[in-house]
């Protein structure tokens, strides 16, 4: 039981591609999100969803696009890669039992 | 928006020494949680705190949650170089429909 996973671990793609990150966890946790960490900029929110089919815009959702169709998946796409989009990323869900997120391992993007 | 400042943004320390992070908010928080992110790796749940003026130990640490509910501290004693990480506070909560909003994480360095 890997609880949350993520993939690809690392991902080089260049300006213009469509990428998708995959984001998968073992829980049923209802809420899941994605975040992007840049040095000095901390974590930022990108998207989050609270349950199947449906989902909502953080901090920085330009760029992205997010689906839902099963509880345990979230994929984040970016439909056109830009270099100001390398970043690591990581999706978390949320445990209402205990009230805390628990992070996948990240996923470090190089859009060169 | 809600905005979670925390401080310093790094902080060397000698082996031994003590640390603190400090975090505080523009607007009061339904609670705090803490995180730790060691070099490489993703942030990891340390605590929460939910109570006006808590303090919880673990171990070596100390958290506390302002009367308020608009700050709070994380208080190493004694520090070890397995402390080495960026120690994130993050505020706000699920309960209110509105997700954690993230310090930027204060990067703690340990010289042994």
């Amino acid at each position: 039981d890997a609880g949350i996973t993520q993939s690809p671990r690392y991902k080089i793609t260049e300006t213009g591609r469509q990428v998708t990150l995959m984001c998968h966890q073992t829980w049923s946790h209802s809420y899941m999100f994605w975040y992007r960490q840049d040095l000095g900029h901390g974590l930022r929110l990108i998207y989050y969803s609270a349950a199947a089919d449906i989902t909502d815009k953080g901090e920085v959702p330009d760029g992205y696009v997010v689906s839902r169709s099963k509880t345990e998946n979230f994929p984040l796409t970016l439909e056109s890669a830009t270099r100001s989009q390398t970043s690591v990323y990581f999706c978390a869900s949320y445990s209402s039992s205990v009230d805390t997120q628990y992070f996948g391992p990240g996923t470090r993007l190089t859009v060169l | 928006g809600q905005q979670v400042m925390q401080i310093p943004q790094y902080q060397h320390v000698q082996e031994g020494e003590d640390f603190t992070t400090y975090c505080n908010s523009s607007t009061t928080l339904s609670n705090i949680q803490w995180y730790k992110q060691r070099p490489g790796g993703h942030p990891v749940f340390l605590i929460q705190l939910v109570k006006s003026g808590e303090v919880k130990k673990q171990k070596r640490l100390t958290f506390q949650f302002g009367e308020a509910k608009k700050n709070s501290s994380l208080h190493i004693t004694a520090t070890q170089t397995t402390d080495v990480g960026t120690y994130f506070c993050a505020g706000g909560g699920i309960s209110g429909n509105t997700p954690l909003v993230f310090g930027k994480g204060t990067r703690l360095s340990v010289i042994a």
